[in-house]
């Protein structure tokens, strides 16, 4: 079995910060996700990265940067937080990010910008 | 574009009753279904993945998919308080697991 740890679970910001949402797996897994769960939305993908150093755009990506540091880690950055924004940020990760590969989530960080 | 709506919105069952979800999809050809459990304020918890028409049991969890009808269910039986949570089903076609979309859940209640 494995983990994903997210950091921070909880995330307070300012209209127009920066913020920056990190995710570590220790499944050894190559693919890597972000995901944007918003109260009555299904999940949104941001991005996903099949391998370090590779980064795909999802469905929601504007607004938003990435960074897959190393194979284990992948890091979320909000570029300019929007006034009274509230959602979770989810984390997974699959094995190759074939069909047929389960994606594994981590807790999730919850944003409030004020 | 692939477009996932589950029903109902909510649902409340005794415990040991059983519960049956409902999800819809608009690609017939998508071959990739599964089923995720979130209980409130968690991460998502994979409960059974199905990629042929028919039935598959994980525990006392059953998806049911039937293509030609754009449905995929999820059946749980004697369910416990401890299964209250909100159910999210994600479709994908093949090829790329990236491409899941997922539709906006069930909230499940069980009462005891």
């Amino acid at each position: 079995g494995g983990i994903i740890t997210q950091t921070p679970k909880f995330l307070i910001g300012q209209e127009g910060q920066k913020l920056t949402l990190k995710c570590q797996q220790n499944f050894n897994h190559d693919t890597m996700y972000w995901y944007r769960q918003d109260s009555g939305k299904g999940l949104r993908l941001i991005y996903y990265s099949i391998t370090e150093n590779d980064l795909q755009k999802g469905d929601l990506s504007e607004g938003y940067d990435a960074s897959r540091e190393k194979k284990s880690s992948f890091s979320l950055t909000v570029t300019s937080a929007q006034k009274n924004e509230m959602a979770v940020f989810l984390c997974a990760s699959s094995i190759l990010g074939g069909d047929q590969d389960t994606q594994y989530f981590g807790p999730g960080t919850r944003l409030l910008v004020l | 574009q692939q477009k996932v709506q589950q029903s109902p919105e909510s649902l409340t069952v005794s415990e040991g009753a059983m519960a049956s979800l409902n999800c819809t999809f608009s690609d017939r050809s998508s071959d990739n279904f599964r089923w995720y459990r979130q209980h409130s304020g968690k991460g998502l918890e994979v409960l059974v993945s199905i990629f042929s028409d028919g039935e598959k049991e994980e525990g006392s969890f059953t998806a049911h998919l039937n293509r030609a009808s754009l449905h995929v269910f999820l059946h749980i039986r004697e369910p416990q308080p401890s299964d209250s949570a909100l159910y999210l089903c994600a479709v994908s076609p093949g090829g790329s697991n990236a491409k899941l979309t997922f539709g906006k859940g069930t909230k499940l209640s069980v009462k005891s």
